[in-house]
């Protein structure tokens, strides 16, 4: 069964911290992978995206990563800041279907002052 | 505006009624999506449309229906609304097959009692 993990669930950390999270999928056939950022009380929006060729984006003070082989994607978030509280979530694009998205269920991140 | 708007953002309904969920959007995208959001879980694909006139079940369509008479708009509706659809409600659009990027409105929180 296609699915996507995510892990933690949950993260707090101090502004200026770096942190990494963890997404483990086991879509098949895979086309890509997306991070999103959903701010509390407002639709996700898309942070990056990742194909089968790449194995690392950045977008400003967020990279993400990919390892094809081992079904596996990091978020890692540079020098936090208060803005970046919000879930992030992983969403996998399986390639055998024109609409399908698996979705993970999320880490919410708290940056605290 | 440009973008896509959801009515209302917030909404109380009682058990047995029907309730419509509004989804507008201005890109002419021909993907539309409806998807609810509850905690713990990621998001659970309700119905889609491929194009005006062409729908078609998601992972949770039990107890609701949608339309697509035009390209832009894309209600929900719940034919006897239940508790247990208490949720937010997230509308989506995406503009071609293969770019998976979603465009997400703001969401509508509905409570059954």
């Amino acid at each position: 069964k296609n699915q996507v993990e995510q892990s933690p669930q949950s993260l707090i950390i101090l502004e200026g911290k770096n942190c990494t999270l963890q997404c483990n999928y086991t879509v098949s056939p895979f086309s890509n992978l997306r991070w999103y950022k959903q701010d509390t009380g407002r639709g996700p929006v898309s942070l990056t995206i990742m194909t089968f060729s790449e194995n690392t984006k950045s977008n400003g003070r967020y990279t993400a990563t990919l390892d094809a082989d081992t079904k596996q994607s990091s978020l890692h978030i540079t020098a936090s800041q208060l803005s970046d509280s919000a879930s992030y979530i992983c969403v996998v694009s399986p390639a055998d279907s024109n609409y399908q998205l698996i979705w993970g269920a999320g880490t919410k991140l708290i940056i605290k002052p | 505006d440009a973008g896509i708007t959801q009515s209302p953002r917030y909404k109380i309904t009682e058990t047995g009624r029907q309730v419509t969920l509004m989804c507008h959007q201005t890109w002419s995208h021909s993907y539309m999506f409806w998807y609810r959001q509850d905690l713990g879980h990621g998001l659970r694909l309700i119905y889609y449309s491929a194009a005006a006139d062409i729908t078609d079940k998601g992972e949770v369509p039990d107890g609701y229906v949608v339309s697509r008479s035009k390209t832009e708009n894309f209600p929900l509706t719940l034919e006897s609304a239940t508790r247990s659809q208490t949720s937010v409600y997230f509308c989506a659009s995406r503009d071609r097959v293969g770019n998976t990027e979603a465009f997400f409105g703001q969401g509508t929180r509905l409570t059954v009692v």
